[in-house]
């Protein structure tokens, strides 16, 4: 079955940064694009970023743009955050997810069909 | 950025009712919303794509309705294992948003 695997988090002091990575198994790893979504504590879900399966498209989201890159290893198997010049703004659960597109004849839409534990990022001083 | 508002906040119901929650969109987005369920300390769950269709091994009380703006996620008799907040999604432009979240309380 699909296993979404993140690691990588704990506490980082504002300005600094740090590398999460999601393991997946259970799937084709490189035929899907992957996701990363976070959720601050008590808060919604923050969709952060995506990548295509082959790494030719990266989109992110306008809070993280220009500090966090989003990458893939298809031979391992692994996604990666690297997060850069971090806030307290950044603190939360960081949850890697599948994407899923289907195709209408509007074009396509993509949602998230599996979903890691996540991750516990924590930026204090 | 299209927007995606949900009502109600939370929401308090008895074993055995039907729940239905709301979730707006600030601009028609087709039928193009997903529907997930996040249960307390839990990664979220995929229950329903585009609008009505109902994921793999979800429960059948579950249901999905709605085009353009407006769709709902509709509980045909709320179980004890149905305790979590919902939020839907959607895509527009490769920017993925959520509703601010139902959450689901027994009465």
């Amino acid at each position: 079955q699909v296993q979404l695997v993140e690691s990588g988090g704990g506490v980082v002091q504002p300005g600094r940064s740090l590398r999460l990575s999601c393991e997946a198994s259970g799937f084709t790893f490189s035929g899907k694009g992957m996701h990363w979504v976070r959720q601050a504590p008590g808060k919604g879900l923050e969709w952060v970023a995506v990548i295509w399966n082959d790494g030719s498209e990266r989109y992110y989201a306008e809070s993280v743009k220009g500090r966090f890159i989003i990458s893939r290893d298809n031979y391992q198997n692994t996604l990666y955050l690297e997060m850069n010049r971090v806030t307290a703004e950044d603190t939360a659960v960081y949850f890697c997810a599948r994407g899923k597109g289907l195709e209408d004849s509007s074009g396509w839409f993509y949602f998230f069909d599996s979903w890691g534990q996540g991750t516990l990022v924590t930026v204090s001083s | 950025d299209i927007q995606m508002t949900q009502s109600p906040s939370t929401l308090s119901a008895s074993v055995g009712d039907r729940v239905t929650i709301t979730c707006r969109a600030s601009q028609s987005i087709r039928d193009w919303v997903a529907w997930y369920q996040q249960q307390t300390g839990k990664a979220p769950k995929l229950l329903i794509y585009k609008a009505s269709n109902l994921a793999s091994g979800v429960p059948s009380r579950f249901s999905g309705s709605g085009s353009g703006t407006q769709f709902t996620l509709t509980i045909s008799s709320l179980q004890p294992d149905d305790i979590a907040t919902y939020y839907c999604q959607q895509c527009d432009n490769y920017s993925w948003t959520f509703g601010q979240g139902t959450k689901v309380e027994i009465k």
